[in-house]
Parts: C-alpha cells; structure tokens; sequence
C-alpha cells in the first residue's frame, strides 16, 4: 500500500460546480499535512496547509480526518483556472521528509 | 512568499555529459533542500535529502555516486548528475524547507528539464 493515495483522476467537471478530492494516508504518525497545486510542465505551489480544526480559503476548504486517516478539498465554483494537479503532501512525524500523493487530475470545462 | 531560483530551466546533453542543477533560497536560509524527480504523468519522488554542512541522505534506489548533491551554504544546494544517459531525462525539481514559528513549509524551484539524447 502507498505511503499517501489519491484518485488520480481526471475529474471533468463544468464551471461552477463543487468539487471534492480526498487523500488517504497509512501513517497514522503523520504531523502536518498540505495541497499543492501542479500546473502542466510546472513546479508544485503551495495551495493551502490543512488543519485539524479544518480550514477555508476563499473558494477552497480542506478538511482533515485523523480517525480515519484522509485529508479532503472541496472546491466551490470551479473556474477554468482551477483545471491542474492537485497534491496532497503529507509530513512524517520527525518533521523532515515530505510524501506526495500520486495527484488529482482537475478539468474545469466550459 | 518565500522564493527558490532553480538553474537552469533546461538542460539539452549528450548521453555522457555531467549536468549540474543549482537550487537557491532567495530571501531565506534553509538547512534542509530536497531533490525529487518527476516522470511525466507521475507524481514527484524524492531522490535526497540535502543537509547544509553534512552529506546528502539519499533515498531506497537512488546512485549517489551518479547523482552527487553538495549543499556548501545555507542558500544553496547543488545537483551533478554525472554521465547522465537518456533513461536520466527527466523533471527535476528542488525544494528549500522554511521553518517559521509552527509552520514548515516547502517553497519549490521552477524545475528543471534535462533531456539527454
């Protein structure tokens, strides 16, 4: 079983909707836990920490679920610019080493 | 936010070359940098650990004697792939960690695409 996975998609969705990922993770021990968003040929961009209390920014809410070992994002009003890679990073308990998820695939269509 | 400058962007060689990828901290100083290399359609996987002032640590699979990573400065981090062949094209992409206050964050270069023929 891998480290940290994730659908990887594509998701096609229109514009304006709501959609949602999820990332599950076998290390219970894990500190921190991140999405990136990776845009063709790019370098991954830091798009939002997730909290245990859960957190929101603008359009974009991610959520973390300890017990059941899975960070979610939930993306409200899909633009065409949201259509990218999206990460999910998972620190391990010493601090020091980041696991990337294999990525989800969004398509924001007209 | 924090700014990692990665160098070159692009890398065209001939199988056999050395390349060297250069990875700075911008306006900050990082002790720990991390190498991946990302295979296209796949996620990026981490080749090392760079650590300023000891050697790298290097992950399950990786040749450190091919892919020799300095790290002389607390802004910079150096990677050699040496006698590189076409199955060594790839994305390789550094990031420099920022400790601040309760956060640790990664702050990723550009990237470089090094394409060996």
């Amino acid at each position: 079983r891998k480290e940290v996975e994730q659908d990887p998609g594509p998701f096609n969705v229109p514009e304006g909707a709501t959609v949602a990922f999820n990332c599950t993770y076998s290390n219970s021990a894990s500190q921190s836990f991140f999405w990136y968003r990776q845009d063709c040929r790019k370098e991954p961009k830091l798009l939002m920490s997730v909290y245990s209390s859960g957190n929101e920014d603008g359009r974009f809410t991610a959520q973390l679920n300890r017990a059941s070992q899975y960070i979610s994002l939930l993306i409200r009003d899909s633009k065409l610019s949201d259509s990218a890679t999206y990460l999910c990073v998972v620190i391990n308990n010493a601090g020091n080493m980041l696991t990337f998820g294999g990525g989800t695939r969004l398509m924001v269509k007209p | 936010g924090a700014v990692v400058s990665q160098h070159p962007s692009r890398v065209i060689c001939k199988s056999g070359t050395s390349v060297k990828i250069e990875c700075r901290s911008l306006d900050f100083q990082a002790t720990t940098m991390f190498w991946y290399r990302q295979f296209p359609k796949q996620s990026l996987m981490l080749m090392a650990t760079s650590n300023e002032g000891s050697k790298a640590t290097y992950e399950q699979g990786v040749e450190k004697d091919k892919f020799l990573i300095n790290h002389a400065s607390l802004t910079l981090s150096t990677l050699t792939v040496t006698s590189a062949h076409p199955e060594d094209s790839s994305f390789y992409i550094c990031s420099a960690r920022s400790l601040t206050g309760d956060m640790d964050i990664q702050y990723f270069g550009a990237g470089t695409r090094l394409s060996v023929l």
